[in-house]
């Protein structure tokens, strides 16, 4: 039983270049989550998903966008990466049943130079 | 809008202690609370899920309660190991489960020392 897995777990960028960060869960899950953790900054909210084919903004979107086109997986995009983006990543997935427990991905660890 | 308080937000005992972490939220319109634990490096693992109209719930020696009139969540470790040693967060769900209200505490960084 997998849960949730976050593809690539490591990467280095430079200013500038774009890269997708793959998250899937086969859970069959309806919500998705991407945040973000920082040190002295908690977790933040990227982006979520309610549903295959939607999208919302969370509470720190700017730089990011994500797509849901199969409802197991969500995916993170950095169109032009930005040292600020240096953070490390994590998905979650949750049902929508009685319990609502999240369960999350081990992480992407992402540098920008 | 919910907000969530961990304290203390680092703490370190002798092994053997019985500790009790705190957590508390301002909104007590919640549908559940979860407990979370994170290693250096690693993703969350999820410890303890209470729902709202639940006091406490029970995972082999740790213990978390809920009191939601008065808005606490209290995650009990009995006889603490060096293995316990982590980062604790807690998680706030809103009452409507709405999908994108999570809110999470900062988190407690406790160490047990051999």
């Amino acid at each position: 039983n997998a849960g949730v897995t976050q593809t690539p777990k490591f990467r280095v960028l430079k200013t500038g270049q774009s890269m997708t960060l793959l998250c899937a869960q086969d859970m069959n899950h309806e919500y998705m989550y991407w945040y973000r953790q920082d040190p002295g900054m908690g977790l933040r909210l990227i982006h979520y998903s309610v549903g295959e084919g939607t999208t919302a903004k969370g509470e720190v979107p700017d730089g990011y966008n994500v797509s849901r086109l199969k409802k197991q997986n969500f995916l993170l995009g950095l169109e032009s990466a930005a040292p600020s983006q240096t953070s490390v990543y994590f998905c979650a997935s949750t049902d929508t049943g009685d319990t609502g427990e999240l369960f999350f991905g081990e992480g992407s660890r992402l540098t920008v130079l | 809008k919910q907000e969530v308080t961990q304290i203390p937000a680092a703490l370190s005992v002798p092994e053997g202690e019985n500790l009790v972490l705190n957590c508390s939220f301002t909104d007590s319109a919640i549908y559940n609370l979860q407990w979370f634990r994170q290693d250096p490096g690693k993703g969350l693992t999820s410890l303890l899920l209470i729902q709202s109209s639940q006091r406490e719930q029970t995972s082999g020696r740790l213990n978390a309660s809920l009191d939601k009139s008065s808005g606490r969540s209290t995650l009990y470790i009995a006889a603490s190991q060096p293995g316990d040693s982590a980062t604790y967060l807690c998680a706030v769900r809103p009452s409507d489960n709405a999908g994108n209200m999570l809110t999470f505490g900062g988190g407690t960084r406790l160490m047990v020392k051999p």
